[in-house]
């Protein structure tokens, strides 16, 4: 598997202001996500990180909301804009071990967001 | 559409005792299946997954899970609870259709373990 840091763990923001995650892994990996999760919810994809390119949207999440970069094959961010206590959350970043054939998701512990 | 279910939003069991969390699926093909676990305020960790072969699948914390093609269900299970696994229990799938990686997932079982 792979070791996943978030920072910050967490944060309390206000209105109207911006936050970047930040996803670091310890080994290379093809692949790159970023959820959402309301506390004791199930989990929404929020993008695909691609590397090199931009990042693939699901329905509901738009760029100019969450714009997500990918530098590397170890790193991303995820940038919450504009926020409202509605984005207040649980954001996690995961990766898709597929260069061992593993083709598992392995998680990041989570970015806690409050928004006031 | 594709879909997982989890049916029991919640299962108690007493400490000792079996345990089953049922998982059932819509999709089609041959997709792989995987069960997460999230302590609280803890991120997911992976426990197992299905992709081919035995249909019993072992995995960490002595958890283990059943694949049943016919009634397209994996359910996760353990023969003895420990209050340490109370926790919230996912089922996600990934259909198998090319370079599709996404997961679908279920909406989670709350899993209570009483001493």
């Amino acid at each position: 598997s792979a070791v996943i840091s978030q920072k910050p763990s967490r944060d309390i923001c206000q209105r109207g202001t911006s936050l970047t995650i930040q996803c670091q892994v310890d080994s290379q990996v093809t692949m790159m996500f970023w959820y959402r999760q309301q506390p004791g919810q199930s989990l929404t994809l929020i993008a695909t990180a691609n590397q090199g390119s931009e990042a693939t949207y699901e329905s509901g999440f738009v760029i100019d909301k969450f714009p997500i970069s990918r530098p590397n094959l170890t790193f991303s961010t995820l940038t919450v804009s504009n926020m409202s206590p509605e984005d207040s959350s649980i954001y996690l970043c995961s990766v898709d071990m597929t260069g061992d054939l593993t083709d598992t998701q392995y998680f990041g512990p989570g970015t806690r967001l409050t928004v006031l | 559409a594709q879909s997982v279910a989890q049916p029991e939003d919640q299962v108690n069991v007493a400490e000792g005792n079996p345990l089953t969390v049922k998982c059932t699926y819509s999709v089609s093909g041959n997709p792989y299946l995987f069960w997460y676990v999230q302590y609280p305020n803890r991120g997911l960790q992976f426990l197992l997954k299905y992709i081919t072969g035995d249909n019993l699948v072992k995995g960490s914390y002595g958890f283990e899970a059943e694949f049943n093609k016919s009634q397209t269900s994996f359910h996760l299970k353990k023969p003895s609870a420990l209050v340490s696994d109370s926790a919230l229990y996912f089922c996600a799938v990934r259909p198998n259709a090319g370079n599709n990686r996404k997961l679908i997932w279920g909406l989670g079982t709350s899993l209570a373990v009483n001493p």
